[in-house]
């Protein structure tokens, strides 16, 4: 599967919009991304996924770039729950098996 | 509100010994993994299942570690001999993979394991 970089932590204000960036520059055109994160001492929980276009729901935003080297995670409004270690993985299509890599800390200020 | 459970949440032994852990997927879905998680290699996929069938345990120690299936509500992971480098969260996840390839998958608590 193709790889993916991210910042190792990045700190937001509570209340605030949080922008988490990846990028996957060998991205293949079957590629889905994924979002998953992982609060402390629990199991990673599935936040969103796309393909191409744009998504949202009910936890989050996902922004995908035209050419699909990059993608932003958006949480729109911060809170203290929303500390956690965010995961972008890349998953061929038909293909279940998801490669964590070492995720974002997200640490949210008071 | 359906979930992914793992017993036992927490288990010592010592260095040898034989350990199981269990999980139970949520009911109806197709797709049962294991994952290790330390702090040093970070999530690790051990193996999954689909159909309760094996489709890839390449990611395990084959010599100690044995995952199975033996009816739809229960997985197991298994470690005999155990060693301390075996120290680490274990997560069971579940999801229900289909022709549209939703890919969710649903984590449960996860084991603390430490072998002394």
């Amino acid at each position: 599967d193709a790889k993916t970089t991210q910042p190792n932590s990045m700190e937001s204000n509570e209340e605030e919009p949080v922008h988490l960036p990846c990028n996957h520059s060998t991205i293949s055109g079957t590629d889905y991304i994924h979002w998953y994160r992982q609060l402390p001492s629990q199991g990673p929980e599935y936040v969103i996924h796309g393909l191409t276009s744009n998504v949202n729901n009910r936890m989050a935003s996902l922004a995908i770039a035209e050419d699909r080297k990059s993608s932003t995670l958006i949480l729109h409004r911060a809170t203290l729950r929303d500390a956690a270690v965010y995961y972008c993985i890349l998953a061929n299509f038909g293909n279940e098996k998801l490669t964590f890599g070492t995720g974002t800390r997200l640490t949210i200020i008071p | 509100d359906a979930r992914v459970t793992q017993t036992p949440r927490h288990k010592v032994t010592e260095m040898g010994q034989e350990v199981t852990m269990r999980c139970q997927p949520i009911l109806g879905h197709n797709t049962v993994f294991w994952y290790r998680q330390t702090m040093m290699q970070g999530l690790e996929l051990l193996a999954y299942f689909r159909n309760r069938a094996p489709l890839d345990d390449s990611g395990m120690p084959k010599d100690r570690f044995s995952a199975e299936m033996p009816d739809a509500t229960l997985a197991t992971l298994k470690i005999q001999p155990s060693e301390p480098r075996d120290s680490a969260v274990y997560f069971c996840a579940s999801g229900l993979w289909d022709v549209g390839f939703r890919n969710e998958q649903f984590f449960g608590p996860g084991t603390r394991l430490t072998v002394l």
